[in-house]
């Protein structure tokens, strides 16, 4: 039973548009959420979190988006920029618990 | 600051082999985890270690195990291997710090 669901499995944006990536959880327990890009042969990195206590973070051209009620979290990256052409996970956490729970990942593309 | 390594970068075994995969994270950095990716399961949280103790336990079966060195330095040991073991292998380190867990490169195993 996946409790982090990514269900677009690739996105395509042009250059200068937006991105936005979603995210969507089913175990209510989740109160941290992360970002994570993957470019191939490299591990992930991170991106951005928020604190379930929040509603937005954002930091330069990303911004995530907590929807509590909805159980769902999204990424905007504006403006998209072709090194943004990734794979982008989203994780959750559990209390002081460290184990990452990923999503199966977005495959972004910007095209220039 | 280096970053975190993991050794060997590639392997390839035999199914009913024996394997262990090393990770050394970011000097000062307390905590390791481990994950798996596979094209089906995406990434897949194995098990964190901190002082020398496991802290977190993900679902794998027992060939699965880990250890910690009094210096951070961590192994993973995967025992009795099977065809569906063949996986990149992540490695993220943490000063014990949430959003601080940086990921090495992966091993990537094949088991033939």
């Amino acid at each position: 039973d996946q409790q982090v669901k990514q269900n677009s499995p690739s996105l395509s944006v042009q250059e200068g548009r937006i991105s936005i990536l979603n995210c969507d959880y089913t175990n209510s327990m989740f109160d941290y959420f992360l970002w994570y890009k993957k470019y191939p042969a490299e591990g992930p990195t991170f991106l951005i979190s928020i604190s379930s206590i929040k509603d937005k973070n954002e930091d330069g051209r990303f911004t995530v988006f907590l929807n509590k009620s909805a159980k769902h979290l999204s990424l905007h990256i504006v403006p998209s920029q072709p090194g943004d052409s990734a794979v982008y996970f989203c994780a959750a956490l559990r209390g002081s618990n460290y184990k990452l729970t990923f999503g199966k990942g977005t495959l972004l593309t910007v095209n220039p | 600051k280096a970053g975190v390594t993991q050794t060997p970068r590639y392997l390839i075994k035999t199914r009913g082999q024996q394997v262990t995969l090393s990770c050394s994270p970011i000097s000062g950095h307390r905590s390791v985890s481990w994950y798996q990716q596979t094209p089906g399961q995406g990434l897949q949280f194995l098990f964190e270690y901190f002082s020398e103790t496991q802290r977190n336990k993900g679902n794998f079966p027992g060939r699965f195990s880990g250890r910690q060195f009094s210096n951070s330095r961590s192994e993973m040991n995967v025992s009795t291997l099977e065809l569906g073991d063949s996986a990149l292998y992540l490695c993220a380190s943490s000063p014990d710090d949430k959003d601080e867990q940086y990921f090495g490169p992966g091993t990537r195993l094949t088991v033939t």
